[in-house]
């Protein structure tokens, strides 16, 4: 069985600080992985992917990669409150293709 | 242009009753995903569909099931609803061939069963 596993939270954090979200995942042979947002009574949206160890950085938005550890996570800098939305880490493997998503991390930046 | 869309995008129904949510994606994907998303925002996969094959299903009632016309639809049938369906269902889609690209979601079906 997959997993994917993240601090259901919420986590609040103020105005213009670092949040960061932390992914863990089971399936050692995992090869994509990705940062949704959702809002509520929205839809996911990707807002960073990431395939190589390391750090991948996107404006305000860095995802890091440790394979090694199986751990995925993203840091938003500036947090601002239309941050405020539910991450969701997924995760695909090279055998099913299929996105398998974490719980999500409700985030909550207040002013 | 919708990429993914999905309706109708809300649903009210009676214990029993037999429904069906309608996806359509505009992309050129080959597989396309049903998720569900419970109230404490746990997206889970119900469905996959690659070519019109059925890739896995997972764990899901037989009273759901997908129908794939074509590879830009995937509808879902749902028979004798129960309290327990009302959820949000997210239609999703994906390049088959390219595993490092993101699934691009429909704007989702709030399914409430009274």
């Amino acid at each position: 069985q997959k997993e994917v596993e993240q601090n259901s939270g919420p986590l609040s954090v103020p105005e213009g600080a670092i949040a960061s979200l932390n992914c863990t995942y089971s399936d050692r042979v995992s090869q994509s992985f990705f940062w949704y947002r959702q809002y509520s009574g929205k839809s996911p949206e990707l807002i960073m992917s990431i395939y190589s160890n390391g750090d991948k950085e996107d404006g305000r938005f860095t995802a890091q990669l440790n394979k090694a550890s199986q751990y995925v996570s993203l840091l938003i800098r500036d947090s601002q409150p239309s941050d405020s939305a539910t991450y969701l880490c997924a995760v695909r493997s090279g055998g099913s293709y299929i996105p398998t998503f974490g719980r999500g991390t409700s985030l909550i930046v207040h002013p | 242009d919708t990429a993914v869309s999905q309706t109708p995008k809300y649903l009210v129904t009676q214990m029993g009753n037999d429904k069906s949510i309608k996806c359509e994606q505009n992309l050129g994907h080959d597989t396309m995903y049903w998720y569900k998303q419970d109230s404490k925002k746990f997206l889970k996969i119900m469905f996959s569909y690659n070519n019109k094959e059925l890739i896995i299903n997972e764990t899901v009632p037989n009273r759901f099931s997908p129908k794939s016309p074509d590879k830009a639809h995937l509808n879902l049938h749902i028979n004798s609803l129960e309290l327990g369906d009302s959820a949000v269902y997210f239609c999703a889609s994906s390049p088959y061939d390219r595993q490092n690209t993101e699934a691009f979601f429909g704007q989702g079906t709030r399914l409430t069963v009274v």
